[in-house]
């Protein structure tokens, strides 16, 4: 069974960096996953931020980026802001499968 | 403006079955591939299953293989799940997704709780 791993927890100071990360049991993550990342903050449903690895949508703040970082799917968030506080989520492609990781909790502090 | 609205969530017994529904709105549905995503209480998202815009083909997650069916109905935008031999651990938020490989817009989730 295929487990995609995420850090448990990381905490930012406003107006930092951050780097969260997904990493597969299978072996690096490559471009063929089209590792997604997701937010969401609680009572909510999560919200699409990044596709196909570096990939933005229309109304992802500028802040975020995607990327492959060390054999691993990247989220980097610059100039963190009190509204990114939320649990982060990133998804992995297995030709036909998805496997979400198990999420992680950034706290803004 | 996208809108995804699951309906057909409630309480069934162990056992039991439910169908969930997902009605599409605000974009060309028959081009693009879905998905079901869910999550139970206090929990992190696990994918479930998903659907392919033209042939259909299917996808399933171990944990409900042999007893979810995943279907469309693209001449009337919808997305259903029929969920059979429902256990506990199938409680949770199920959320209808637009997108498999690429996944961009969620719906507001229905809520199905299996419990005797």
């Amino acid at each position: 069974q295929t487990v995609v791993t995420q850090e448990p927890s990381l905490t930012v100071s406003p107006g930092g960096t951050v780097t969260l990360t997904c990493a597969s049991s299978t072996g690096p993550v490559t471009i063929g996953h089209h590792s997604n990342w997701f937010q969401q903050k609680p009572g909510q449903a999560p919200r699409a931020l990044i596709y196909s690895t570096n990939n933005k949508h229309s109304w992802t703040p500028a802040r975020f980026s995607g990327s492959l970082l060390g054999g691993k799917a990247a989220l980097t968030l610059s100039g963190v802001q009190p509204e990114d506080e939320a649990e982060y989520y990133c998804l992995l492609y297995y030709g036909g499968a998805r496997v979400f990781g198990g999420g992680t909790k950034l706290t803004v502090l | 403006e996208v809108q995804l609205l699951e309906s057909g969530g409630g309480l069934v017994q162990p056992g039991g079955s439910l169908r969930l529904s997902c009605a599409a709105s605000g974009f060309t549905f028959s081009s693009y591939a879905m998905s079901w995503v869910r999550q139970a209480p206090g929990k992190g998202l696990e994918w479930v299953s998903g659907i392919t815009e033209i042939t259909g083909s299917t996808y399933y997650a171990d944990s409900v293989k042999g007893r979810f069916t995943i279907s469309r109905d693209n001449s009337k935008n919808t997305l259903d799940l029929q969920m059979d031999s429902l256990r506990a651990d199938d409680t949770g938020v199920y959320y209808c997704v637009k997108g498999t490989q690429n996944v961009d817009f969620w719906g507001q989730g229905a809520l199905v709780t299996v419990s005797s």
